[in-house]
């Protein structure tokens, strides 16, 4: 069973713009909503990361917006720059438990300058 | 930061033959380390948890007599494919809970089985 959903799978965005990707759960347990970035050939790095008590959170460029009562949280990557082309992943787990952390089937995002 | 180190990063090898990837926490010490599996354009699959001082937990469909897992020490852990088949060709990645809130993640080691 997929226990995160992410969408959308490709992702074309030009120089400048919002870059937008989506994630939804099922499982109100999860208490740590993580995005990280993967480029080809590397492992995933974490971009920025939300926990349920607060709806939104901004590092620079990157904001995770989180709906707790839809169970959806989003990355959104502001003045999208041509070196921010990856592929992206959200998770969810649980911050007592790293055993148990699941990853989204990821989003290859094409920032074209 | 804390960073995580891999190796090799790439690898090919003859069908039969067996391979060891090296985990390593540079500065900071991780008790649990994480092996995952990575196909092509595909989301990373959790193979394993690497606890130090014990025997790995495996997740359910990996072959533990086939990734065979050692934690000997607070810093290393190493992950050795034994008897290698082609279908065994992936991408692996591990990382470690370390000192600030989230995984890090080595860079990865392609490996290729001919």
């Amino acid at each position: 069973q997929q226990q995160v959903k992410q969408s959308p799978q490709s992702l074309i965005v030009q120089k400048g713009g919002i870059s937008i990707i989506n994630c939804a759960y099922e499982n109100t347990a999860f208490d740590y909503f993580p995005w990280y970035q993967q480029f080809p050939g590397k492992g995933p790095a974490l971009l920025i990361a939300i926990r349920p008590d607060v709806s939104e959170k901004k590092e620079g460029r990157f904001t995770i917006s989180f709906n707790k009562s839809a169970k959806q949280f989003s990355l959104h990557i502001m003045d999208s720059q041509p070196g921010d082309s990856a592929t992206y992943f959200c998770a969810v787990g649980y911050s007592y438990n790293f055993n148990k952390f699941y990853f989204g089937s990821g989003t290859k995002l094409n920032v074209k300058p | 930061g804390a960073v995580v180190s891999q190796h090799p990063s790439r690898v090919i090898c003859k069908s039969g033959t067996s391979v060891k990837i090296e985990c390593r926490s540079l500065d900071f010490q991780a008790t649990t380390m994480f092996w995952y599996r990575q196909f092509p354009k595909q989301s990373l699959m959790l193979m394993a948890t690497s606890n130090e001082g014990s025997k790995a937990t495996y997740e359910q469909g990996v072959e533990k007599d086939k990734f065979l897992i050692n934690h000997a020490s607070l810093t290393l852990s190493t992950l050795t494919v034994t008897s290698a088949h082609p279908e065994d060709s992936s991408f692996y990645i591990c990382s470690a809970e370390g000192p600030n809130y989230g995984y890090t993640f080595g860079s990865g080691t392609r490996l290729t089985v001919v």
